[in-house]
């Protein structure tokens, strides 16, 4: 079945970075573009990056353009987020999420998310 | 860009049915047939209910619908039951600067 094993959260100090992953399993992930969302209490879900299928595409929000990079190793069915310069309206939780390639708009399998503080 | 907007709550009995909008504008409801909903029960990830305004995925039961009028989405939960209580939230593809904007997120209440 379609797992997403989001991870590498935790709490970080302002200004500082962090990489966030996502293992795969259960699909053949070079199929498929991949997304990163995050969500909190207060500004509810925002959507992040997306990468294309084979790496070659990435799109970001405004927000974290310039600050992360979204990339994913298709040999090791893993996505990556690398967040620099981490500030406190980055504390959020985390996901992955899954679209087909003919389809991002539709984030049809979701990672069980991993938590980003951002605290000094 | 600005979220798509939802009502913070909305509640019904077991067995009615409930109706949860989802207002955007021109650029991203109202432009494109790119809706998409989802359900989130607490500290769990979210599970994809409807997608391209109306279709069902694979598994998701026929109780959940999904419909567009102008720039406001709308997904209907009929016979409404104690499982369906959960967080629901609604997405578009969007024509600005950020490409995929969602809404604000709507708390269902089984009564």
């Amino acid at each position: 079945q379609v797992q997403l094993v989001d991870s590498g959260g935790g709490v970080v100090q302002p200004g500082r970075s962090l990489r966030l992953s996502c293992a795969a399993s259960g699909f053949i992930f070079s199929d498929y573009s991949m997304h990163w969302v995050r969500q909190t209490p207060g500004k509810g879900v925002e959507w992040v990056a997306v990468i294309s299928y084979d790496g070659r595409y990435k799109y970001y929000a405004n927000s974290v353009k310039g600050r992360f990079t979204v990339s994913r190793d298709n040999s090791e069915n893993t996505l990556y987020l690398q967040m620099d310069s981490l500030g406190a309206d980055d504390t959020a939780m985390y996901y992955c999420a899954r679209a087909p390639s003919s389809a991002w708009h539709n984030f049809d399998y979701w990672g069980q998310g991993t938590p980003v503080t951002v605290s000094s | 860009q600005s979220a798509l907007i939802q009502p913070a709550s909305v509640s019904g009995s077991p067995g009615q049915s409930i109706t949860i909008s989802c207002t955007g504008t021109s650029s991203d409801v109202g432009g494109y047939n790119f809706v998409s909903w989802y359900q989130q029960h607490p500290g769990k990830a979210p599970k994809l209910m409807i997608y391209d305004v109306s279709d069902r995925p694979s598994g998701v039961s026929n109780r959940f619908s999904g419909s567009k009028s102008g720039n406001t989405a709308s997904l209907t939960i009929s016979g409404l039951q104690a499982e369906d209580e959960a967080d629901y939230f609604c997405c578009s593809y969007s024509s600005s600067s950020t490409p995929y904007v969602f809404g604000t997120g709507t708390r269902v209440s089984v009564l």
